[in-house]
């Protein structure tokens, strides 16, 4: 059973195009994340879901929204996609508390052409 | 703020080779501290972690060791595989704040 899953797994798309990545975790978890990796592997958090509120969004152009259906998924829009939104976007989830790890999904590379 | 700083890669061992990512933190109280593991095309995956000083996490024969005197969380593994050629991440998350994660560190283990 997979517990962090996201789709596509990849996507390429032309810029100023509007596209959206699911993700979904089966792991009853309370929060939902969504970061960007580079190219150079590092990661940048976006945004965070507790209970279905929005809890951190990092310096994030607007034309980034997540959407969250419920506590099982966080959705990624992305609106008038740039070239410099190309990368790794990773979901994750966690726990409640300060100690409980994330555990993340596959990733999605988007490609901007 | 809270961060994290990693030596920098890539690192290029020899199997067998004794292998040390340094990590250093910097954060106010007590953060929990996390290694990940990234392998090639997949997501992270936790490898280990400590939630206070002086604990050590350990897992696959990986182990590093909390020192708050030190600020520090070091990667070790005493005889490297090529399955362990990754990316190494250090983190931490410290009480109602965000996980903060290093840049990475990349292993590559030559046979």
């Amino acid at each position: 059973d997979t517990a962090v899953s996201q789709t596509p797994k990849y996507l390429v798309t032309q810029m100023g195009n509007d596209k959206s990545i699911k993700c979904e975790q089966n792991l009853g978890h309370d929060t939902m994340y969504w970061y960007k990796q580079d190219s150079k592997k590092f990661l940048k958090i976006m945004f965070s879901y507790n209970n279905k509120e929005l809890i951190i969004n990092e310096t994030v152009p607007n034309r980034f929204s997540p959407k969250s259906p419920d506590k099982a998924h966080l959705n990624l829009h992305i609106n008038s996609l740039e070239l410099g939104d190309s990368a790794v976007y990773f979901c994750a989830s966690s726990p409640s508390g300060r100690d409980h790890e994330q555990f993340f999904g596959p990733g999605t590379r988007l490609t901007v052409l | 703020g809270n961060s994290v700083t990693q030596m920098e890669g890539p690192v290029t061992l020899s199997e067998e080779a004794f292998l040390t990512i340094n990590c250093t933190y910097t954060a106010t109280g007590y953060p929990s501290l996390f290694w990940y593991v990234q392998y090639p095309g997949e997501g992270l995956q936790l490898l280990l972690k400590a939630t206070k000083a002086d604990d050590k996490g350990s897992n696959k024969g990986f182990e590093a060791t909390y020192r708050k005197e030190t600020t520090s969380f070091h990667l070790e593994k005493g005889s490297v595989q090529v399955s362990d050629s990754a990316v190494y991440f250090c983190a931490l998350i410290n009480y109602g704040q965000n996980f903060v994660f290093g840049p990475g560190t990349r292993l590559s283990v030559l046979p």
